[in-house]
């Protein structure tokens, strides 16, 4: 099970893009990496998902090196709504592989 | 449609209150999760059913009874709770139990408060 390290809090400002690195040194060959978003007293959203180099979607992109140690979610020019925690995780995606870490809390300044 | 649905969106029990919680999903999906989550903290993982089978108990305490009437809908039956047990309640679902790209959808949860 891929133990994932991210900054416990990280402060911006309206328009800036934020970036946001999860470590995951004990990646398994068969983990994808998987993004959430949740905002106080709702339940995780799905962001983004990736297994190597560069994944985007309409709301982030998702770098990954190659040798997938480690992981970065890059929010373009966040607005005060992107305030929220977001969740880094590694696994095959179900079950006991889909432990949620302590998350980053972005707090956007205006 | 993505939505998990979860009722009430409030609740609050004595300790010998039976009490139970409901998900819904209509998106077809084959898997159903229960979670738990304190303030301030992430997500725990309490039950995993697949194909309406449970697949996963994470140790749970058996106060807390799981039911997977069909392959849309997901109970969480309380009783005899504590006090610290009062948490937010997160059901969520996704397509299958296994699978790399595994995404799960989840419901806006219910916040339970024991007394």
């Amino acid at each position: 099970l891929a133990k994932t390290t991210q900054p416990i809090s990280m402060d911006s400002y309206e328009g800036q893009e934020v970036n946001i690195t999860c470590s995951h040194n004990n990646i398994a060959t068969n983990d994808y990496i998987t993004w959430y978003q949740q905002f106080p007293s709702q339940g995780p959203r799905f962001i983004i998902q990736g297994y190597k180099t560069k994944v985007t979607n309409e709301v982030a992109s998702l770098f990954i090196p190659a040798d997938r140690k480690s992981s970065t979610l890059s929010l373009p020019r966040v607005s005060l709504s992107d305030t929220a925690v977001y969740y880094c995780l590694v696994g095959e995606g179900y079950g006991q592989n889909f432990v949620f870490g302590p998350g980053t809390r972005l707090s956007v300044l205006p | 449609d993505t939505e998990v649905t979860q009722t009430p969106k409030h609740l609050v029990m004595g300790m010998t209150n039976k009490k139970s919680l409901k998900c819904e999903q209509h998106m077809g999906h084959r898997a159903m999760y229960w979670y738990k989550q304190k303030a301030k903290k992430p997500p725990e993982l309490m039950f995993v059913y697949s194909y309406e089978k449970l697949s996963i108990n994470e140790s749970v305490p058996s106060r807390f009874s799981p039911e997977c009437p069909n392959s849309s809908l997901l109970n969480l039956h309380l009783h005899a709770l504590q006090p610290e047990d009062s948490a937010l309640y997160l059901c969520a679902s996704s397509q299958d139990e296994g699978g790399v790209k595994n995404i799960q959808y989840f419901g806006a949860g219910t916040r339970l408060s024991v007394l």
